[in-house]
């Protein structure tokens, strides 16, 4: 296991189109997060999930975003009718129940809506 | 909702031991402070986490001061390699786990 994987790494796409990020955490790790992260900002907090429940989501994940862990294992987060506004990095991590060790972070999927 | 400040930006020499401050007043008892940093177009990397104690591992020490008021993540040696957004996080609550909430973070160049 090498860790938490994103895919794409990189995605253009026009405004008004529908795309989809995958997350592969960390195979022991129940626990999975998304964050956003814009140029000069730290990451934000988008919504989080234990096993396949979502447990929290943050006021910015707005209608046009959804994301889903079906099995508990991977992830996917989809954003409809893209906006310029959405340009960003969107970050995937994974951590363990009761692990004291923060989480693991993936390379992210930088996003650049045109 | 950030429970922590750092400077905006700090410089270092090559070889010389990195010290970075971190504010963190309204942390509760039980709250751990964590240590990441996120190099240019890459994922944020865990360095360091504490409670009360002071902690060492093979990347940095972390020193807490006794009231748990402030922390300072000591890069014993920085490389140039060290260059990067380094970012103090207190975990907040959230149902059935606690989030990591980012701040802008300490912008670290280490110079030759």
């Amino acid at each position: 296991d090498t860790g938490v994987s994103q895919n794409p790494r990189h995605k253009i796409t026009k405004r008004g189109q529908n795309v989809t990020f995958r997350c592969d955490p960390i195979s022991e790790h129940n626990r999975l997060y998304w964050y956003r992260q814009t140029l000069g900002q730290g990451p934000e907090f988008l919504t989080y999930f234990q096993n396949e429940a979502q447990l929290e989501k943050s006021r910015l994940l707005s209608d046009r975003f959804s994301a889903e862990r079906p099995k508990g294992s991977f992830s996917t987060l989809e954003i409809q009718r893209t906006e310029q506004g959405d340009s960003a990095m969107y970050l995937c991590a994974s951590s363990a129940t009761g692990s004291n060790y923060g989480y693991t972070f993936g390379s992210g999927t930088r996003l650049t809506v045109v | 909702d950030a429970k922590t400040t750092q400077p905006t930006s700090m410089d270092c020499a090559e070889g010389r031991a990195a010290n970075l401050p971190c504010n963190h007043s309204t942390i509760s008892g039980n709250e751990y402070v964590y240590w990441y940093r996120q190099i240019h177009s890459q994922g944020p990397q865990y360095i360091i986490h504490g409670l009360k104690n002071n902690e060492t591992n093979e990347m940095a020490s972390l020193i807490i001061t006794e009231d748990r008021k402030s922390s300072t993540l000591i890069l014993p040696h920085a490389t140039l390699r060290d260059t990067a957004v380094y970012y103090c996080i207190v975990r907040v609550a959230m149902r059935g786990a606690q989030k990591l909430v980012f701040g802008q973070g300490t912008r670290l160049t280490i110079n030759p």
